[in-house]
């Protein structure tokens, strides 16, 4: 089981916004990133950080966190077809020595 | 342009061992910590071990602590992950996995990963 919690699944409307949630302890301490993966494709870093992006990620694209509720948040404005993948977070473990990821939240862009 | 080429999976018996290797290229392979991350059959990533850059430090997930080891050549921009005392539960596809600029956990770069599959 993982130390982070996402939620299954999600859907959202073609040019809605959809927001995808992470929570874990470490989260008070650490900041999330959030990685992208596609079917039959290795993952792709979309946000670190807090809320940065890599070069080449598109800005509809960012990321948040709450210390104080220990959950982090990413967030897609205006969703494309596109975008439709799994999402996962990942952060240190509460003792900063180790990584963890979510269980992955699967976005479907209808 | 980073470039990361897993090798060295194949299908292994309960209780068997192998290795993984990782050629790197792109970038100045010493001054990064180096991963593995895996993902099982139709589940979700999970983090299995780093590496410090000048290959001196490395710690694991709970779930491989023991039998797996992980090491690095930098003289050859390698990367290597020695897998022993294998269960079915160790099946997937394991990737090798260069942090951001930043620093862990930002994983920046991410090779097409290799697949083990335990099996009897």
């Amino acid at each position: 089981s993982s130390d982070l919690t996402q939620d299954p699944a999600v859907s959202v409307a073609l040019g809605q916004t959809v927001t995808i949630t992470c929570r874990g302890d470490s989260l008070r301490i650490f900041s999330a990133s959030w990685y992208q993966q596609k079917p039959g494709q290795a993952p792709i870093l979309v946000v670190y950080g807090e809320n940065q992006r890599p070069s080449g990620v598109p800005d509809r694209f960012s990321g948040s966190r709450s210390r104080g509720t220990g959950s982090a948040a990413l967030t897609i404005t205006g969703a494309q077809a596109e975008d439709e993948a799994d999402y996962y977070c990942n952060s240190r473990d509460i003792t900063g020595n180790l990584v963890t990821f979510g269980g992955g939240t699967s976005v479907t862009v209808l | 342009e980073v470039q990361l080429v897993e090798s060295g999976g194949t299908m292994v018996q309960p209780g068997g061992s192998l290795r993984l290797s990782c050629a790197a290229s792109g970038f100045i392979f010493r001054t990064y910590s180096m991963h593995w991350v895996r993902q099982g059959p139709g589940k979700g990533l999970e983090w299995v071990s780093v590496i410090r850059g000048n290959g001196r430090g490395a710690d694991y997930a709970d779930s491989v602590r023991g039998r797996f080891t992980i090491s690095r050549d930098n003289n050859r921009n390698s990367l290597f992950l020695q897998l022993t005392s294998l269960t079915t539960e160790d099946s997937g596809l394991y990737y090798c996995v260069k942090e951001h600029s930043t620093g862990w956990p930002n994983f920046a770069q991410w090779g097409q990963g290799t697949l083990v599959t335990v099996s009897s």
